[in-house]
């Protein structure tokens, strides 16, 4: 069955940097885009970046660009998210989602999160 | 615009129906997708596409669009599915991806 398991996450203080991974298991990772999505405590789900298959392709959320890094090593079936600059405002749980792919591209799969806290 | 709209909240009796929506310019060009978060949980898919339920959403839960307005139709509601409903779709641009604000649906 396909898991998705994020790690990473931890209290920081702002302007430092984090790395999340996101590892995949249960199907072929190399052939399906991959998506990050937040969520601040409280609020709304919010997408952050996709990662196209073979990694060639990335875009981001306005607020993160310059910012934040999506990546993937597709050996390892595992994605990155290399999180910069952090602010008080990038303080959410940090999901890892599948992208179904074929015309409508839903995010069919999603790990259980893991929680960055960016606070002085 | 990148926006999707959505209802704060809605509920339903036990057992009967309950239709929310999400309105945004990028559904005249895509389809909405939707998801289920309980309180604790990460999202799960409930549909997508024309009205397209993956294997794991019961049959009780359907899709619907219109114009720039996409609907999820809850027919006989359950105590399990009281939870918040998100719409997302692509942006205008196709590369981006945005969600609608959620709805708290609660069964009364």
């Amino acid at each position: 069955q396909v898991q998705l398991v994020e790690s990473g996450g931890g209290v920081v203080q702002p302007g430092r940097s984090l790395r999340l991974s996101c590892v995949a298991s249960g199907y072929r990772s190399s052939l399906y885009a991959m998506h990050w999505v937040r969520q601040a405590p409280g609020k709304g789900l919010e997408w952050v970046a996709i990662i196209s298959e073979d990694g060639s392709d990335k875009y981001y959320i306005d607020s993160v660009k310059g910012r934040f890094i999506i990546s993937r090593d597709n050996s390892k079936n595992t994605l990155y998210l290399q999180l910069n600059s952090l602010r008080v405002e990038d303080t959410a749980m940090y999901y890892c989602t599948k992208d179904g792919g074929g015309a409508f591209r839903p995010f069919d799969y999603w790990g259980q999160g893991t929680l960055v806290t960016v606070s002085s | 615009s990148s926006e999707l709209t959505q209802d704060p909240a809605a509920s339903v009796a036990l057992g009967q129906t309950v239709r929310i929506t999400c309105q945004g310019d990028s559904l005249r060009s895509y389809f909405a997708t939707w998801y289920q978060q309980k309180p604790g949980q990460a999202p799960v898919l409930v549909m997508y596409g024309k009205n397209n339920r993956p294997s794991w959403s019961p049959d009780r839960f359907s899709g619907s669009n219109s114009g720039n307005t996409a609907s999820l139709t809850i027919t006989g509601a359950q105590a399990e599915d009281e939870a918040d409903y998100y719409c997302n779709s692509r942006d205008s641009s196709g590369n981006h991806y945005v969600f609608g604000a959620g709805t708290k649906v609660t069964v009364l």
